[in-house]
């Protein structure tokens, strides 16, 4: 079992709408749990981060975190063609010199 | 903008042949990491850095060296590159009170 799974894609959804992303994981040591922005020929960047378990909103995006679960989400309110990129999840432990883990992204389209 | 700079941008090289990739921050952080990003495996680590002189494998390590000689520079070093190391190359930081990543804007590296 892979560290971190995460769907590929690519999903495609009308303009306007709610998007669900997820990853799940297996290694309970994670704590801090991140999500990537990534546009074509561009580098991963930073779109939200959390620590622990819970929710945490920043403008139409919300992270969601279960660790009883061992599953995360990103949601995307009011979707806009402009969200259209790969979405990558990370985590990592709480130690610094701990690894940070990646998914492998889903390709995320949204359709105007 | 995480201060990171990589060079060259785009390179193709021939088999066989040596090739070093440069990682350059602005903002002196210990903490540096290497990774390449293929279809269907995400963001793999390389290597990464903790400070001067200070580096250590990743999980793709085979076929590649690093050096880190000042705080601002890490480079990454193809001793006879191959085929099979075409590839997206992402240099990242992290800065002291973060956990989180940050990236360069990436190499397209095709080796011919």
């Amino acid at each position: 079992q892979k560290e971190v799974e995460q769907d590929p894609g690519p999903l495609s959804v009308p303009e306007g709408a709610i998007v669900s992303l997820n990853c799940t994981y297996s290694n309970s040591a994670f704590q801090y749990f991140m999500w990537y922005r990534q546009y074509s020929r561009k580098g991963p960047e930073l779109l939200m981060y959390t620590y622990s378990s819970g929710n945490k909103e920043d403008g139409r995006f919300t992270a969601q975190v279960d660790k009883s679960s061992k599953y995360i989400s990103l949601f995307i309110r009011d979707s806009q063609p402009s969200d259209s990129a790969t979405y990558l999840c990370a985590m990592s432990g709480m130690n610094r010199d701990d690894k940070i883990i990646f998914g492998k992204g889903t390709r995320l389209h949204i359709l105007p | 903008d995480a201060g990171i700079t990589q060079s060259p941008r785009h390179k193709v090289t021939e088999t066989g042949t040596p090739v070093t990739l440069r990682c350059h921050q602005t903002e002196n952080h210990r903490y540096m990491y290497w990774y390449r990003q293929d279809p269907g495996h995400g963001l793999r680590l390389i290597h990464y850095s903790y400070g001067v002189k200070d580096t250590d494998k990743g999980e793709v390590s085979d076929g590649y060296s690093v050096s880190r000689s000042k705080t601002e520079d890490f480079l990454l070093t193809l001793e006879s590159a191959t085929s099979s190391q075409t590839s997206v190359y992402f240099c990242a930081i992290r800065r002291p009170m973060n956990t989180e990543a940050f990236f360069g804007q990436g190499t397209r590296l095709t080796v011919v």
